[in-house]
């Protein structure tokens, strides 16, 4: 099975920072990575597909890079709705696995 | 618009079945692959059980190998997750969700809002 690390596992940070979350896998997954956004008693949004593509209605301040073993989300400028946990998940192979989750909040 | 509506939930004994439903609407079902996930209280998500666009393609993870089966009716668009031998350690929201492509692998880029199963004497 493909591990995902993702880090750091929470983060505070004030409204306007820039956020990053990095994401590593076990083995090479190409671009086959996808992040997404869960508030408290939603479900997962998809937010990034195949590494660096915004999903349509996606605000552009979300980003992320990477390819083989090493990704990175970003939030350019951290805004009080972005308050969530943040999931990297590989498809490059079953069993499809989810990073840990990154559990944003505002300082 | 697309969506996925879970059903079918609740609390039941160890060693019993249960079977979900995700009725969809909105997107043309023969045409995507289709996921269940599931998310154990205040844990992280796990992948439980993956079906292709025409069904022929089937994969579970290890942990309920043998005891959940996924399944779906293309003539009522629905989704369903039959699971027996029920565990402890199976309580947690199921959710549904298609994925971008007809195959088994692809981002899941609608969910539905989730049932809780819980499994407890």
């Amino acid at each position: 099975d493909i591990q995902m690390t993702q880090s750091p596992s929470s983060l505070s940070a004030s409204v306007g920072d820039r956020v990053t979350i990095t994401c590593q896998a076990s083995q090479d997954i190409t671009n086959y990575l996808n992040w997404y956004q869960q508030k408290p008693g939603k479900a997962p949004k998809l937010l990034i597909y195949d590494a660096f593509n915004l999903e349509t209605g996606v605000p552009s301040r979300f980003s992320g890079g990477g390819s083989g073993t090493d990704f990175t989300f970003t939030i350019s400028s951290l805004q009080p709705e972005d308050i969530a946990t943040y999931y990297c998940q590989q498809y490059d192979n079953l069993p499809l696995t989810f990073g840990g989750g990154t559990k944003v909040e505002i300082k | 618009q697309v969506q996925l509506v879970e059903s079918g939930g609740g609390v039941v004994q160890p060693g019993r079945s249960l079977r979900l439903s995700c009725a969809t609407s909105g997107f043309t079902f023969t045409s995507f692959g289709m996921y269940w996930v599931r998310q154990a209280p205040g844990k992280g998500l796990e992948w439980v059980a993956v079906i292709s666009s025409d069904g022929s393609k089937k994969y579970n993870t290890d942990s309920v190998k043998g005891r959940f089966t996924i399944s779906r009716d293309d003539s009522k668009n629905t989704l369903y997750l039959l699971m027996n031998s029920l565990r402890a350690e199976d309580t947690a929201v199921y959710y549904c969700a298609k994925t971008t492509t007809n195959m088994i692998r692809g981002p899941l880029d609608y969910w539905g809002q989730g049932t809780l199963v819980t499994v407890s004497s």
